[in-house]
């Protein structure tokens, strides 16, 4: 079936390192993808999303490729900010169903 | 602009207690609705998806329900709270925007029961 496979975290990086977190997924058909965010105590946002192969989501400086070859999508950014310390999941979507990553923790230090 | 709002924001039940969370939407209509568990430090849980009023997917067995009494109200309850009922309660929608599906969440409701 349709599962999503996400790094494990925690991360910690200092402020302005560079950010990658894997995320690769196995699918029928031609999902959607997405990575959502979440701050302490809140709930998810949306951060971006990707609909087809080699689309390029991005925002707030993250980037993400629907990469069918390798069947990834993992997340990055080229300069983290402390801003930036939350959880971030990976989403699969073949239609209304959605399936989540297990969460990757970020922690970004001044 | 849509919207979904969830209440309460936390809340602290005895163990046999009964439950009912609520999540309404506004600025759509039809929506597939969508309740979700967060144990702390863990990733989502599905609990119920609803593609309609009065139409209940459950995901996942347990002592928890849910109903669909207007298009854009989704009620989580239960009869009897477990101490395993504690975590992170979302709530979430989803319509479908070009080709594909996307998905929004409330704020939460934390849940603890002891």
């Amino acid at each position: 079936g349709d599962s999503v496979t996400q790094m494990e975290g925690p991360v910690t990086l200092s402020e302005e390192a560079f950010l990658t977190i894997n995320c690769t997924y196995t699918a029928t058909g031609y999902p959607s993808l997405f990575w959502y965010v979440q701050y302490p105590g809140e709930g998810l946002q949306l951060l971006l999303k990707a609909t087809k192969a080699d689309d390029k989501g991005s925002n707030k400086g993250f980037e993400a490729t629907y990469r069918k070859e390798t069947t990834s999508f993992h997340l990055e950014k080229g300069s983290v900010q402390v801003s930036d310390s939350a959880v971030y999941f990976c989403v699969l979507s073949p239609g209304n169903q959605f399936y989540f990553g297990t969460g990757t923790s970020l922690t970004v230090i001044p | 602009s849509q919207t979904i709002h969830q209440w309460p924001a936390t809340l602290v039940q005895p163990v046999g207690s009964p439950l009912s969370l609520e999540c309404t939407v506004e600025g759509t209509s039809n929506p597939n609705l969508y309740w979700y568990r967060q144990a702390a430090g863990r990733g989502l849980q599905l609990l119920f998806y609803s593609v309609g009023i009065g139409q209940i997917s459950s995901e996942v067995p347990q002592n928890l329900s849910a109903s669909r009494p207007q298009d854009r109200q989704f009620i989580l309850s239960s009869k009897k709270l477990l101490l395993s009922d504690s975590g992170f309660y979302l709530c979430a929608w989803s319509v479908p925007l070009g080709r594909a599906y996307e998905q929004y969440f409330g704020p939460g409701t934390r849940l603890t029961v002891t």
